[in-house]
C-alpha cells in the first residue's frame, strides 16, 4: 500500500494569509494525487486532482503543486470560508489511501 | 448537479450487520463507466477507504475489510448499498458514499453509524 503522511497536521492562520500544506507518498505516484476539503455536516469537496488541476467552481486562490513522492496545497488568501480540513489522497492505485489530515484554524 | 444521500440506521449492534443505502439523484446511475465506493472517517479520526464497485463489475475492497464487505447495486432505484458484517466498535464513523474511481467526484454528507448495544 502507498502511505500519505500530511504536514502539519493543524495550522492557525488568518483571514488573508498564504498557507501551504504539505504531503509526501511512500513511492512515487507521478502526478496522482488529489486534494479534498471537509466541513462538519457538508459533502467533501474535490479541490485539485493530478496534483494540480483545480476542480470545476473551485475558487483560483487554491492551488496545488508536486510530482512524484512530494506535493503542497496552497492558498493564496484565507477567506473565511476555507477553514476547515484538508486531505490529500494518492490517486494512482487501489487501495486508495489518504494523508492524516490537516486541520486549518482562525488565529 | 449529481447529488448523493446516504441513509440507513444509526444505530447497531456489535456482531451484527450495518447496512446503508445511497440514493443518487441528478444523474444515472446505470453507467457502466462509473465507480461507486464508500468511506468513512472515525471519530476523531481521519478517512479510511471501504470499497468502490466498478459498474462493469469488478469490486475493489479495503485489504482489512474485504472479508465482511459486500457493495451491491440497484439500478431500477438509483441507489447502491453497504453491507458491513460482525461489526465492532471500532467499525463506528461517520459514512460516506462517493462517485469516482481512484478519484473521488462526489461526495454525500455523510451519516453517522455508532455500533453499540
Amino acid at each position: 500500500d502507498i502511505q500519505m503522511t500530511q504536514s502539519p497536521s493543524s495550522v492557525s492562520a488568518s483571514v488573508g494569509d498564504r498557507v501551504t500544506i504539505s504531503c509526501r507518498a511512500s513511492q512515487g505516484i507521478s502526478s496522482w494525487l488529489a486534494w479534498y476539503q471537509l466541513k462538519s455536516g457538508k459533502a467533501p469537496k474535490l479541490l485539485i486532482y493530478a496534483a494540480s488541476s483545480l476542480q470545476s467552481g473551485v475558487p483560483s486562490r487554491f492551488s496545488g503543486s508536486g510530482s512524484g513522492t512530494d506535493f503542497t496545497l496552497t492558498i493564496s488568501s484565507l477567506q473565511p470560508e476555507d477553514f476547515a480540513t484538508y486531505y490529500c489522497q494518492q490517486s494512482n492505485s487501489f487501495p486508495i489511501t489518504f494523508g492524516q489530515g490537516t486541520r486549518l484554524e482562525i488565529k | 448537479q449529481l447529488q448523493l444521500q446516504e441513509s440507513g440506521p444509526g444505530l447497531v449492534k456489535p456482531s451484527e450487520t450495518l447496512s446503508l443505502t445511497c440514493s443518487v439523484s441528478g444523474g444515472s446511475i446505470n453507467r457502466s463507466s462509473f465507480y461507486w465506493g464508500w468511506i468513512r472517517q472515525p471519530p476523531g479520526k481521519g478517512l479510511e477507504w471501504i470499497g468502490t464497485m466498478y459498474f462493469g463489475g469488478s469490486t475493489y475492497s479495503s485489504p482489512s475489510l474485504e472479508s465482511r464487505l459486500t457493495i451491491s447495486v440497484d439500478t431500477s432505484k438509483n441507489q447502491f448499498f453497504l453491507r458491513l458484517s460482525s461489526v465492532t466498535a471500532a467499525d463506528t464513523a461517520v459514512y460516506y458514499c462517493t462517485k469516482g474511481g481512484l478519484l473521488l467526484e462526489n461526495w454525500g454528507q455523510g451519516t453517522l453509524v455508532t455500533v453499540s448495544s
